[in-house]
């Protein structure tokens, strides 16, 4: 059964600080892998996919990370917002169009 | 092309009444997901449907919980004699038809459920 931790579940930082988010999985076999952010009492924003076949995704100031053979990526924030505030979600597709979640890291960024 | 709709986005209902939460997949997806939210926790899979037929409710409870995708219309997650601990969020997901598994999947805005 696959299981997806992030680290940490959460980080309260001051603005302009460049932050980086875990996620590890147990099952090394994924087909891709996709981070989410989560606005208070919103729905699911898709941020960044990665295919099993790539190292690394960038859009703006994110940058994520994938390393399938050790079962980890990582989401990198450049020079951090106020605006970034959310939670982040991290999930893994095996292939079965059945995405598993961690349970999110909590991010605030303050002025 | 609109996203993932759902419906209604809140629902409050009293203990015993039965739950009917609304999903339209993007234009062209003909694969849901269902995933219930509690608080403080993350998201779970409940159900995997394509039109008229149920993939996998592995995630799904045994009792009072249904969903249907049929071949017109919205998929449904139905929740019969609701209790307080099914107050919950609940989302669905959509992707396309299933010749390519490297495609991402798109939420909707969820339906928040408060059962009192």
């Amino acid at each position: 059964k696959q299981e997806v931790t992030q680290i940490p579940a959460a980080l309260s930082v001051p603005e302009g600080e460049n932050l980086v988010l875990n996620c590890s999985f147990t099952d090394s076999a994924i087909y891709n892998l996709q981070w989410f952010r989560q606005d208070p009492g919103k729905g699911l924003t898709s941020l960044l996919l990665i295919q099993s076949s790539q190292r690394e995704q960038t859009s703006g100031r994110l940058n994520a990370s994938l390393d399938k053979s050790s079962g980890r990526s990582t989401l990198y924030i450049a020079a951090s917002q106020p605006g970034d505030s959310a939670t982040y979600l991290c999930a893994v597709n095996k292939g079965s169009y059945i995405p598993t979640f961690g349970r999110g890291t909590s991010l605030i960024v303050h002025p | 092309n609109a996203g993932v709709m759902q419906n209604p986005r809140h629902l409050v209902r009293r203990r015993g009444q039965e739950a009917r939460l609304r999903c339209s997949p993007m234009k062209g997806h003909s694969h849901v997901y269902w995933y219930r939210q509690l608080p403080e926790e993350g998201l779970k899979f409940m159900v995997y449907l394509q039109k008229e037929n149920i993939i996998d409710e592995s995630g799904m409870p045994k009792e009072r919980f249904s969903a249907e995708f049929p071949k017109e219309g919205p998929s449904i997650l139905r929740i019969q004699q609701v209790v307080r601990g099914d107050s919950a969020a609940y989302f669905c997901a959509s992707s396309p038809e299933a010749r390519e598994v490297r495609t991402e999947a798109f939420f909707g805005q969820g339906t928040r459920l408060t059962v009192v």
